[in-house]
């Protein structure tokens, strides 16, 4: 079974200027996540979509951060402008779905993000 | 709100000797408590969960345990291959993942 899938991998951007990550999730996974992991910390998650509806996105900074999963598949997330605090991991994540009881989340690589 | 505290920060450990690695915990309705091994450079990789008080699971050289408090990720004669930073994380309620800082596991050989 093929994993969550993320590009790009590596990312180096000016501050102000825009970037956008891809996710591709597992096949069948309704429930998708996207994490921003800064280095030494724990993932801290930004979005939750269930299909292609938005169940949390109450820790998104909407002033900069969107998201979309137009056909209840893939995501992208973009950042713009970007800050030289959102230098971090960006992690895909996905699961069956979220009703049940401790459904493993699985992760993808990550695409890892540095603001100069 | 859920929160999860990881003890230690960072733990260095000789090829062989045992250990064991804490996670604290408060959430509101458990759910289901998980651990992930994360190699640098790498996403999370799910190791285990655990639901309820006295649930145990094994595999390989790991054991962890369920507390109502916390849990503990019992290393046995770990090896080198087993460096990485372990993270724990808590589901409560209708809320999502939450996950503590990690331990950073380095085995000398």
């Amino acid at each position: 079974e093929a994993g969550v899938a993320q590009s790009p991998r590596y990312k180096i951007i000016e501050k102000r200027q825009s970037v956008a990550f891809w996710c591709n999730p597992i096949s069948g996974h309704a429930t998708l996540y996207w994490y921003q992991q800064i280095l030494g910390q724990g993932p801290k998650l930004l979005i939750q979509f269930q299909n292609n509806g938005v169940v949390d996105d109450s820790q998104l900074p909407k002033d900069r951060f969107s998201a979309e999963r137009l056909k209840g598949v893939d995501s992208t997330l973009k950042i713009q402008p970007a800050k030289l605090e959102d230098s971090a991991v960006y992690l895909c994540a996905s699961t069956h779905f979220s009703g049940g009881s401790g459904n493993t989340i699985y992760f993808g690589e990550g695409s890892w993000l540095t603001v100069v | 709100e859920d929160q999860v505290t990881q003890s230690p920060e960072a733990l260095r450990l000789q090829e062989g000797e045992s250990s064991s690695l804490n996670c604290s915990y408060t959430v509101s309705g458990l759910r289901g408590l998980f651990w992930y091994r994360q190699d640098p450079g790498k996403g999370p990789e799910f190791l285990f969960t655990l639901y309820s008080a006295g649930e145990e699971k094994e595999k390989e050289r790991l054991k962890a345990t369920l507390t109502k408090k916390e849990s503990f990720l019992h290393i046995t004669a770990p090896k080198p291959e087993d460096s990485a930073t372990y993270l724990c994380a808590v589901r409560g309620g209708n809320t999502p993942l939450v996950f503590g800082k990690g331990t950073r596991l380095s085995v000398i050989a």
